[in-house]
């Protein structure tokens, strides 16, 4: 149980162009969801929390304009990387939990490999 | 404010030794604690957790954890490693105002040689 998916597992794009990574909650209902950005060699850093139905909520210094997030269901939190550039390459990691079965562990996704040319 | 320090950023044991990777911690009210492993292009594994009760915990792949309230420490603990055991170790806590809220240390990495 607990499985988070993510696709794609890797994009190569242009600079300018946008990029929607998804992530799924395939065996349970997430009812928040969170973006991670990762450098090489690093620890996460969290940019967001998205919760069904609400706007998501964006960590100092994270541009909500850029970095686009939308929860539409409890299965699914898409984030949008808008007018990519190389600086936006990263590794993204997203992780879901359920809140209303009181879960107390977020389970993670296997991440997107962003490469922005 | 809430953090987390995993004070080696690289720890090297011989296969079959027993292992250690350190994580202590700063937050307000009661924590919950985790580990999480992550291989190379990978995403994190859930390990273990301590929420309450025995400050012991034993977690995947034969890991343990100890609880150590007075020293704010939840150090991971494997009695004998092995070479699969090679990867990126994050200790994370859950506690403070926005209780939804992980953070986490910045990793060690775990060197396991034959």
């Amino acid at each position: 149980g607990a499985v988070v998916s993510q696709h794609p597992s890797w994009v190569i794009c242009k600079s300018g162009t946008s990029v929607k990574i998804e992530c799924r909650s395939l065996d349970f209902q997430a009812t928040t969801m969170f973006w991670y950005r990762q450098f090489p060699k690093q620890s996460l850093m969290l940019m967001a929390t998205s919760n069904e139905g609400s706007k998501a909520t964006y960590e100092q210094g994270v541009e909500k304009d850029k970095f686009l997030i939308n929860h539409a269901s409890l299965t699914l939190s898409t984030l949008t990387v808008t007018s990519a550039h190389p600086e936006d390459s990263s590794f993204y990691i997203c992780s879901a939990f359920d809140l209303l079965a009181m879960a107390d562990t977020q389970y993670f996704g296997p991440g997107t490999r962003l490469t922005v040319l | 404010a809430q953090s987390v320090a995993q004070p080696e950023d690289q720890v090297n044991v011989a296969e079959g030794n027993p292992l250690t990777v350190k994580c202590t911690y700063s937050v307000s009210g009661n924590p919950y604690l985790f580990w999480y492993v992550q291989y190379p292009n990978r995403g994190l594994q859930f390990l273990l957790k301590y929420i309450t009760g025995d400050n012991l915990v034993k977690g995947s792949y034969g890991f343990e954890a100890e609880f150590n309230k007075s020293q704010t420490s939840f150090h991971l603990k494997k009695p004998s490693a092995l070479v699969s055991d090679s990867a990126l170790y994050f200790c994370a806590v859950r506690a403070g105002g926005n209780f939804n809220k992980f953070y986490f240390g910045s990793g060690t990495k775990l060197n396991v040689k034959p």
